[in-house]
Order: C-alpha cells, then structure tokens, then sequence
C-alpha cells in the first residue's frame, strides 16, 4: 500500500505570511494527488486536485504543485479562515484505492 | 444544487451493526461513486470503501474487508454503509463523499457527517 506522509504536523504563522506544506507518497503516483481543507465540526473541501489544479470558487491564494512522490500546497498569503486542518489525498486506479496524509494544522501566531 | 444529506447519530454497543444512509439530490445519482471516510476523535481521515452507484461495483480498505458493506438504492438516491462487529476504536464521524466531476480521483461534495459512538 502506498503511504502519504505530510510536514509539518502543526504551524503557527501570522496573517499574510506564505506557508508552505509539503506531502510525500511512498513510491511514484503520477499527479494523482488532492489537497482538502478542514474546519473543526465541518466535513473537508476540496481545493486542489490532480496536484495543481484549483477547485472552482477556491481563492487563487491556495496553489498546489509537484508530481511523482514530492508535493507542495501553499498559501500565498495567511488569512484568518484559513484556519484549518489541510489534508493531502492520494489516489489509486486499480485496485480503486485512496489514502490520506496525517494531516496538517495550521493556526494563527 | 448538490447535497449528501445523513442519517443522525446512532449509539450502538460493541459488538452490534450500524447503517449509515446517506441521501443524494441535485444530480444524476448513478453517474457517480460515493466514498465513505471516517474520522476519529481528534484524529485523521481514513478511507473506508467506495461504490459506483451506476453499476454496485465495491472496494473497500483492507483493514475493513469482511466488517464492511456498501450499497446504494437507485430508486431514492441513497447510498448506505453498514458496519458489523462494532468495537470502541469505531467511534468516529462518518462521511459519505462523492467521486468530483475531475475523473473521479478525489471527493467534491460530501454529507455533513454521522457520528456513531460504540460503548457499552
């Protein structure tokens, strides 16, 4: 099974500050990774797919990129809503299999 | 507009069975998969299984084969996820997930969550 790993676990940074999380798949999986946003008591969304393709109505701060096992999200600029546990996703074809990363908490400093 | 809409919370003791529905509207039902994920207390995501509402085809997580049925009813839309065998270390919220319009490979829309919690 391919395992995801993401780092960091947790970040603090300030409003406007660029923050970076980078998510790594254990063996080659082409560009077939997602990144979802999550708010406490709410389900995840979607924001990026297919490794660098931004979800409809997403704001362009939010930009993914990368392919084969290294990935990277990115907020170009921190706002207050973008308080959230940001997930990583990778997908499998045959057999249909997904797997998610551990997740990454981001706050405010 | 698009919704997965839950069943409510269910308590259940160890050892028993919980279905979980989730009902579908704003689009054509059998034109997508849906996807299960649960979520631990305070913990991460999990994949659980996935099913084509167009044909019943399943797969599911290894670690959930023989614990898990998925099922869809065409007629109103809904797909279920029953859970046999419940244990303590099942207690999570459970989300339906439906395959996005990009090929399937990740989830666009999904249900608001169910929380099952197994005590005794």
């Amino acid at each position: 099974d391919i395992q995801m790993t993401q780092s960091p676990s947790s970040l603090s940074a300030s409003v406007g500050d660029r923050v970076t999380i980078t998510c790594q798949a254990s063996q080659d999986i082409s560009n077939y990774l997602n990144w979802y946003q999550q708010k406490p008591g709410k389900a995840p969304k979607l924001l990026i797919y297919d490794a660098s393709n931004l979800e409809t109505g997403v704001p362009s701060r939010f930009s993914g990129s990368g392919s084969g096992t290294d990935f990277t999200f990115t907020i170009s600029s921190l706002q207050p809503e973008d308080i959230a546990t940001y997930y990583c996703q990778q997908y499998d074809n045959l057999p249909r299999i997904f797997t998610f990363g551990p997740g990454t908490k981001v706050d405010i400093k | 507009q698009v919704q997965l809409v839950q069943s409510g919370a269910e308590v259940k003791k160890p050892g028993a069975s919980v279905k979980v529905s989730c009902k579908a509207s704003g689009y054509t039902f059998t034109s997508y998969g849906i996807s299960w994920v649960r979520q631990a207390p305070g913990q991460g995501l999990e994949w659980m299984g996935w099913i084509s509402a167009y044909n019943g085809n399943t797969n599911y997580a290894q670690k959930l084969q023989g614990r898990v049925t998925m099922t869809t009813d065409t007629s109103t839309s809904t797909a279920y996820m029953e859970l046999r065998s419940l244990r303590s270390d099942d207690t999570a919220v459970y989300y339906c997930a439906r395959d996005s319009i990009y090929g399937g490979n990740s989830f666009d829309y999904w249900g608001q969550g169910t929380l099952v919690t197994v005590s005794s």
